[in-house]
């Protein structure tokens, strides 16, 4: 069983559009991550929630709103998509997070297309 | 910022070690060094993480300088299928910083 998984794989969508992608762990971890990696192949973070709750909010821009059901979920929304948004988006978790180093596992990422 | 510097690339032989360095020289006492490699179009993955000692694992062995200013990874006998992008981290605040990494081709 895949411990991050992430849905949906490829994501296609015109500019103006709202999408979803969805993120589940299965290793009972605290905390959850959205990383993003451009075109350059840089990868950083975006989000961290720990326990349903927000802790790292880097200078994302507001269109970009993460949302925690369960500590087992996070999925990340995007509202009115700009051609600048295509990346691949990487979930992440680790078991406790916060100001706490730690391992963190990916998730096998989601290619974002913004035609 | 990453607080970490490695070579854009390197090549090795199959079989062979593959020694990957990386330069900390900022690093604070209670920082961990972690490495992860990226193959491609897959998420990170995670390989070993050390603060002081030597580390090893099933997947590579980590070498840190006495005075933790560098460190060297090493996979002690590549793979074609090591061929990735290798990141050194460290830890910072309250977040990992993936700086460009080292590309590791395994030569055949």
């Amino acid at each position: 069983d895949t411990a991050v998984s992430q849905t949906p794989k490829y994501l296609v969508t015109q500019m103006g559009n709202d999408k979803s992608i969805k993120c589940e762990q299965n290793l009972g971890h605290d905390t959850m991550y959205w990383y993003k990696q451009d075109s350059k192949k840089f990868l950083k973070i975006m989000f961290s929630y720990n326990n349903k709750e927000l802790i790292i909010n880097e200078t994302v821009p507001n269109r970009f709103s993460p949302k925690s059901p369960d500590k087992a979920h996070l999925n990340l929304h995007i509202n009115s998509l700009e051609l600048g948004d295509s990346a691949v988006y990487f979930c992440a978790s680790s078991q406790v997070g916060g100001l706490i180093q730690e391992t963190q596992y990916f998730g096998p990422g989601t290619r974002l297309l913004v035609l | 910022d990453a607080k970490t510097t490695q070579p854009t690339s390197m090549d090795c032989a199959e079989g062979r070690a593959a020694n990957l360095p990386c330069n900390h020289s900022t690093i604070s006492g209670n920082e961990y060094v972690y490495w992860y490699r990226q193959i491609h179009s897959q998420g990170p993955q995670y390989i070993i993480h050390g603060l002081k000692n030597n580390e090893t694992n099933e997947m590579a062995s980590l070498i840190i300088t006495e005075d933790r200013k560098s460190s060297t990874l090493i996979l002690p006998h590549a793979t074609l299928r090591d061929t990735a992008v290798y990141y050194c981290i460290v830890f910072t605040g309250n977040q990992f910083y993936f700086g460009t990494g080292t590309s590791l081709t395994v030569i055949p």
